[in-house]
């Protein structure tokens, strides 16, 4: 596709469950970045990747939070034992190259009831 | 704490006049900073950059102006249309990949 896609668009879970969320980047573009969006404040980077490796995992909140590429092209974010704090509207960001503008997905918005 | 900062969470304009978005930073390091516009149910959408090596960017109706040892940047929207209405994300960078995001200015444009 044109865009960064993500699905699902929206997922509401029980506290406790597990749950993934996929991302799709822009054709090419080797790095491939996830951010959360809490109400009222601006997205906040969990991870970045360069091809296939995490470059940057620095912002990813504790262990319950994974993030995967395993070919380089797809990614999936996956939470463990998912709690209310988590609910957020999670994007995908992917850029070409290093000094140059990320293209974000509609974002994936969870919520943890 | 915060290294980007948005201190204007709303701002309200006529059409046809200037738009004027804020933003400051704290963090010496940063050197490429984005403006980020974002519609409701939507992911933000690229608007402008500017390198820490200028001090102003300009692309149509949208301006980017630096000032570096003020920690300051800040976004012209002339003239203003009602499309331009959404949330305007102010996002740096520097010595890593990660951008920095301000909490965001709601712009809405009068008709």
């Amino acid at each position: 596709g044109a865009g960064v896609s993500q699905t699902p668009s929206n997922k509401v879970t029980e506290k406790g469950k597990y749950v993934e969320l996929r991302c799709d980047p822009i054709s090419g573009h080797t790095a491939l970045y996830w951010y959360r969006q809490s109400l009222g404040q601006g997205p906040e980077f969990l991870i970045y990747f360069q091809g296939t490796g995490a470059a940057d995992d620095s912002g990813l909140p504790n262990d319950r939070f994974f993030a995967v590429r395993p070919e380089g092209s797809v990614s999936t974010l996956k939470i463990q034992r998912t709690e209310r704090g988590d609910s957020a509207v999670y994007l995908c960001a992917s850029k070409l190259t290093v000094n140059t503008e990320a293209f974000f997905g509609q974002g994936t918005r969870l919520t943890v009831v | 704490d915060q290294q980007v900062k948005q201190n204007s969470p709303s701002l309200s304009v006529q059409e046809g006049r200037i738009s004027i978005l804020n933003c400051d930073y704290t963090n010496s390091m940063f050197d490429y900073f984005l403006w980020y516009k974002k519609y409701p149910a939507e992911g933000p959408t690229f608007l402008i950059s500017i390198s820490s090596i200028k001090d102003k960017n300009e692309d149509g109706r949208f301006t980017v102006f630096l000032n570096k040892s003020a920690k300051h940047l800040s976004l012209h929207i002339v003239p203003s249309q009602p499309g331009d209405s959404a949330v305007y994300f102010c996002a740096a960078s520097g010595g890593s990949e990660k951008l920095v995001f301000g909490k965001g200015t709601k712009l809405t444009v009068n008709p």
